[in-house]
């Protein structure tokens, strides 16, 4: 079956913009969490969504945001960009966290901010 | 606050030897704790959980100790091979879910 999809794959922004990044779950799969991952800092937990609710949420300002939808497709949206910003966005998908499963990562959004 | 450490040194071996990689965590007490690799540009990708109760658990030339007083866990690769160089990440979770990543290590395997 299909893997986790993330669109787009590369993209370039401006300070000051602002950006959406796309996340297709494994069908079937309801939780969908998003990760920042930098080379100074690792990968970061950003926060999780399952049922279309968020149920947890990591240390990252207010502009980064994010919604699930009733078919488990995900959006994260970060705004006011800042060169800071740049980085690979990782989503995860798994049938319920809670519990251990697998999560299973997409390729990522690469995301540079100038 | 919660730390999650990793070999900071990139691992170097010869093909055939075992790899043993290091996450060591602190003041966290962690459900279970999981394993990726990941490859340049790509996402990681999952390779093992193992529970608090858990001691050991194995698969293929793959194996994973979990020591809640040390504290500590343990991922070896035996006869290891030039394709499993890469990053190699641990990450802890609580029972909710929530997953927190350690910098990785990266392994590197010569011919």
């Amino acid at each position: 079956k299909a893997g986790v999809t993330q669109t787009p794959r590369y993209l370039i922004k401006t300070r000051g913009q602002q950006v959406t990044l796309s996340c297709s779950p494994i069908s079937g799969h309801r939780s969908v969490s998003w990760y920042q991952q930098t080379p100074g800092q690792g990968l970061q937990f950003l926060f999780e969504y399952f049922s279309e609710t968020q149920r947890n949420k990591g240390n990252f300002p207010g502009r980064f945001s994010g919604r699930q939808f009733s078919n488990s497709r995900s959006e994260m949206n970060v705004s006011t960009l800042e060169l800071g910003d740049s980085a690979l966005y990782l989503c995860a998908s798994s049938l319920d966290r809670t519990s251990g499963n697998t999560i299973y990562f997409g390729e990522g959004s690469w995301l540079t901010v100038v | 606050s919660q730390k999650i450490e990793q070999n900071s040194e990139a691992l170097n071996i010869q093909e055939g030897k075992t790899a043993t990689l290091t996450c060591n965590y602190t003041n966290y007490s962690p459900a279970y704790l999981q394993w990726y690799r990941q490859d340049p540009g790509r996402g990681p990708v999952f390779l093992l959980l193992i529970r608090e109760n858990e001691k050991e658990k194995r698969k293929e030339r793959l194996k994973v100790t979990f020591d809640t007083t040390l504290k500590q866990s343990l991922f070896h690769i035996t006869a290891s091979q030039p394709a499993d160089s890469a990053t190699y990440l641990c990450a802890l979770a609580n029972q909710g879910g929530k997953l927190i990543f350690g910098q990785g290590t990266e392994l590197s395997v010569k011919p």
